[in-house]
This record gives C-alpha cells, sequence and structure tokens, in this order.
C-alpha cells in the first residue's frame, strides 16, 4: 500500500516561513492535499490539487509538488497557525483504491 | 455552507457494533457530485479513512476495516451511516463524517462534521 512520510514536528518563528513535507513514492504524479486541525477541532482543508486554496485560506499558504515530495508552505507564520498539519492522496496503485493520509506534522510557533 | 453533524454513542462494548449516524444540512446527500465518508482519529493519533458512499449506494471501504465495516445512505432523511461490528479498544476514536469532493483520482474532503468520540469499553 502507498505510504505518506511526514516529519512529526517542525518549528518555526513568528513571521518566518514554515515548510512542511510530504514523502511518497513518485507523489508528484498524484495530486496531494493538505489539512490543518487545531486541537480539539475537526481537519480543515487548505491546500486541494497540489496548490489551490479553498475560499477563505490565507494567501500565506501556498503547495507544490514534484518528484517524490510534497511541501505545504506557510509565510509570514503566524502564532493562530500553530496546529497538526495531514497530507492525503488517493492512491489508485492497488488492486483497491484507498484514500491515504501521512501521519501528521504538529507546527510549533515559537 | 453544507454541515455535517455526527450522532451516536459515546460508549460501546466490546465485541458489540458500534453505530452512527451523520446528518447532512445546506446540501444534499443526493448530490451526484460527493459521496459522503467516515474518517476516524485514535486519541493522539493520526487520520485514517473508513470508507464512502454514493447516493445510489456505491460504497467504497479501507481495506484494513473492510470485513467490519458497513456505510449507509437515507436520502429521504438527508443522512449516511456507519457500522463498525466486533469493536475492540483499538476502535476508541474521533469519528467524523464528511464529504468528498474533486474529481477522478484527486479526492479530497472539503467538509467535515465536529466528530464524536467513541469509546470502547465495558
Amino acid at each position: 500500500s502507498y505510504v505518506l512520510t511526514q516529519p512529526p514536528s517542525v518549528s518555526v518563528a513568528p513571521g518566518k516561513t514554515a515548510r512542511i513535507t510530504c514523502g511518497g513514492n513518485n507523489i508528484g504524479s498524484k495530486s496531494v492535499h493538505w489539512y490543518q486541525q487545531k486541537p480539539g477541532q475537526a481537519p480543515v482543508l487548505v491546500i486541494y490539487y497540489d496548490s489551490d486554496r479553498p475560499s477563505g485560506i490565507p494567501e500565506r499558504f501556498s503547495g507544490s509538488n514534484s518528484g517524490n515530495t510534497a511541501t505545504l508552505t506557510i509565510s509570514r507564520v503566524e502564532a493562530g497557525d500553530e496546529a497538526d498539519y495531514y497530507c492525503q492522496v488517493w492512491d489508485s496503485s492497488s488492486d483497491h483504491p484507498n484514500v491515504v493520509f501521512g501521519g501528521g506534522t504538529k507546527l510549533t510557533v515559537l | 455552507q453544507v454541515q455535517l453533524q455526527e450522532s451516536g454513542p459515546g460508549l460501546v462494548k466490546p465485541s458489540e457494533t458500534l453505530s452512527l449516524t451523520c446528518t447532512v444540512s445546506g446540501g444534499s446527500v443526493s448530490s451526484g457530485s460527493y459521496y459522503w465518508s467516515w474518517i476516524r482519529q485514535p486519541p493522539g493519533k493520526g487520520l485514517e479513512w473508513i470508507g464512502y458512499i454514493y447516493y445510489s449506494g456505491s460504497t467504497n471501504y479501507n481495506p484494513s476495516l473492510k470485513s467490519r465495516v458497513t456505510i449507509s445512505v437515507d436520502t429521504s432523511k438527508n443522512q449516511f451511516s456507519l457500522k463498525l461490528s466486533s469493536v475492540t479498544a483499538a476502535d476508541t476514536a474521533v469519528y467524523y463524517c464528511a464529504r468528498r469532493a474533486g474529481t477522478t483520482e484527486a479526492y479530497y474532503f472539503d467538509y467535515w462534521g465536529q466528530g464524536t468520540l467513541v469509546t470502547v469499553s465495558s
């Protein structure tokens, strides 16, 4: 089955840029989606189709995807961005198509 | 604005069946553009997709749970439901319902319920 690998944690100072990676075999050939989850809340879609932003998501959130790594970039990080972030793809490579989530990355704003 | 709300028992005994319902408002489960999904999250852990259903009744389940999962839809009530049989403590989790959107092989979840904690314990 397809595996998505995320770093468990990323730390960044306010105002700086955070980059959260999501690794997978030839992930560049798939569409990657990203979710933000704050404590006690449901996940919120922040990026879909690698780099599109849903309505209401700040332009500070952007995404890219190439080769074996997809990246969520958060510019000018704010305290309110502190959360867990999950990447997700649809895997049709096996006999049984499947939704796959990464293990999640905790973003800490220093 | 589409809203989803989970409901059901918060405590289930081991070996019994977990049953949850998701009520959709601001949209219709009969919309041909979307599938309706269940996703869970054990305490302190990551997200796990359980399965989804189309308004016609067509389903797709996570292979790791397929033998124990049934998802159904009631278009008259604008609801869809989850049944997970033979539960153990490992099934303790926050259960979310969500709407699956996107194009072929590029699906994502754009609306989520608030989640409901189900604890498996005697």
